[in-house]
């Protein structure tokens, strides 16, 4: 009930091309789906979050698509650069009194320049 | 500084020590989380607290592990007995409140050899 199945496990990107990484959760207590944007040797930096009452959300080049019907949210980061290329972990929170965030299992994202 | 911070961010330890990992989070931030990352994986949840009181606590894995937060600040993970299974990056994250944004520490690599 807790997981958060995140696919795929890595991707390569030709730069200036869309990454398109997808997350599922089974839990529908869950109400804030976040994703963060981790660098080796670094912890993970909140990237951009969404809330079950709205279907998608962009900041810049980065856009959360969620499906509350079907439980499933993606991450599209249109224009990839080289820069991009990180480990990205879709998560998610209980609205109850869990306040912890579940991670799903993270992508790899190559960005070839 | 104004993030939150880990130390030490490397510690290796031999099997069956105890080791202590110190986190310190962004001044005024209530909520303060501890998660354990693996290679590979997305980060765990351990323990939350809110304030100086651990508000939940069943991500620990068992009874060698214990968080504490005395003046609602500074907190400190303890693993007793450590066991070569215990070896991960250990991720502190605060936040203003139960329903806030989460700032992750850079982590503390624990080695157990």
């Amino acid at each position: 009930q807790q997981q958060v199945k995140q696919s795929p496990q890595s991707l390569i990107v030709q730069k200036g091309g869309i990454s398109i990484i997808n997350c599922a959760y089974e839990n529908t207590a869950f109400d804030y789906f976040p994703w963060y944007q981790q660098f080796p040797g670094k912890g993970p930096a909140l990237l951009i979050a969404i809330r079950p009452d709205v279907s998608e959300k962009k900041e810049g080049r980065f856009t959360i698509s969620f499906n509350k019907s079907a439980k499933q949210f993606s991450l599209h980061i249109m224009d990839s650069q080289p820069g991009d290329s990180a480990t990205y972990f879709c998560a998610a929170r209980s609205s109850g009194s869990a306040r912890q965030l579940t991670f799903g299992s993270g992508t790899q994202l190559t960005v070839l320049p | 500084g104004a993030g939150v911070s880990q130390t030490p961010s490397n510690k290796v330890t031999e099997k069956g020590k105890y080791v202590e990992l110190r986190c310190d989070p962004i001044s005024g931030h209530t909520a303060l989380y501890w998660y354990r990352q693996s290679l590979g994986q997305g980060p765990e949840f351990l323990i939350y607290f809110q304030g100086t009181g651990a508000a939940d606590d069943s991500g620990l894995p068992n009874d060698r592990f214990f968080a504490v937060r005395p003046e609602g600040s500074v907190s400190t993970l303890k693993i007793q007995r450590t066991e070569r299974g215990d070896s991960a990056v250990y991720l502190c994250a605060s936040s203003p409140g139960t329903g806030g944004e989460a700032f992750f520490g850079q982590g503390t690599r624990l080695t157990v050899v």
